[in-house]
């Protein structure tokens, strides 16, 4: 089946500095990516969507100047959280979509994200 | 994005079936409905999807009546490593297939 990778698993940093996260499509290739922040004991909420070679297209809320996503490929996406604070501390996903099954998105294991 | 309301929480025993409804009053004609299973600390992981009708796959069963509305993911005979929360997702197929997450349903299989 498809699988998606996230690179770190886990990231602690200090406030105020930058952290890159990767998303890799493994086997497929991913026209769209998107990424999604979890809080504790909460849902999934959607960041941003990502299409191979365009700009990310952010929801509401969401500051596209502090959270910088690269879809520079068809298997690899990057999610920056630049000027790190511990409010920026979360679980944040990406899931890909394969061009070639519309429909069907298929999420990475996550990456945990500490700001002290 | 068509919202999606399902209970907040479900009971169930070893081997027992269980069954999760989910409404999605204003879903569109190109929708898809999708269910996700999540673990603490992973991403979800798909279970089914479906767009009417009647899905089955080694892992469960959905069933979509005709006017789309609601949609039913049957679980058979659960173990206790079913405990999870279970998203039912509509996806917007006129906008990325973009997924909007609901409150989930977390389900407890006790032994």
């Amino acid at each position: 089946g498809a699988v998606v990778s996230q690179h770190p698993s886990w990231v602690i940093c200090k406030s105020g500095t930058s952290v890159k996260i990767e998303c890799r499509s493994l086997d497929f290739q991913a026209t769209t990516m998107f990424w999604y922040r979890q809080f504790p004991k909460q849902s999934l909420m959607l960041m941003a969507t990502s299409n191979e070679g365009s700009k990310a297209t952010y929801e509401q809320g969401v500051e596209k100047d502090k959270f910088l996503i690269n879809h520079a490929s068809l298997t690899l996406s990057t999610l920056t959280v630049t000027s790190a604070h511990p409010e920026d501390s979360s679980f944040y996903i990406c899931s890909a979509r394969d061009g070639q099954v519309s429909y069907e998105q298929y999420f990475g294991p996550g990456t945990r994200l500490t700001v002290t | 994005l068509a919202k999606t309301t399902q209970p907040i929480s479900m009971d169930s025993y070893e081997g027992q079936e269980v069954n999760i409804t989910c409404s999605h009053n204003n879903i569109a004609t190109n929708d898809y409905i999708t269910w996700y299973q999540q673990f603490p600390s992973q991403g979800p992981r798909f279970i089914i999807q479906g767009y009417k009708t009647k899905v089955t796959n080694e892992v469960a069963s959905l069933f979509i009546p005709a006017d789309r509305k609601s949609s039913t993911l049957s679980l058979p005979r659960v173990s206790l490593s079913d405990t999870a929360v279970y998203y039912c997702l509509v996806g917007d197929a006129s906008n990325d297939y973009k997924l909007s997450f609901g409150a989930g349903t977390t389900v407890t299989v006790r032994a």
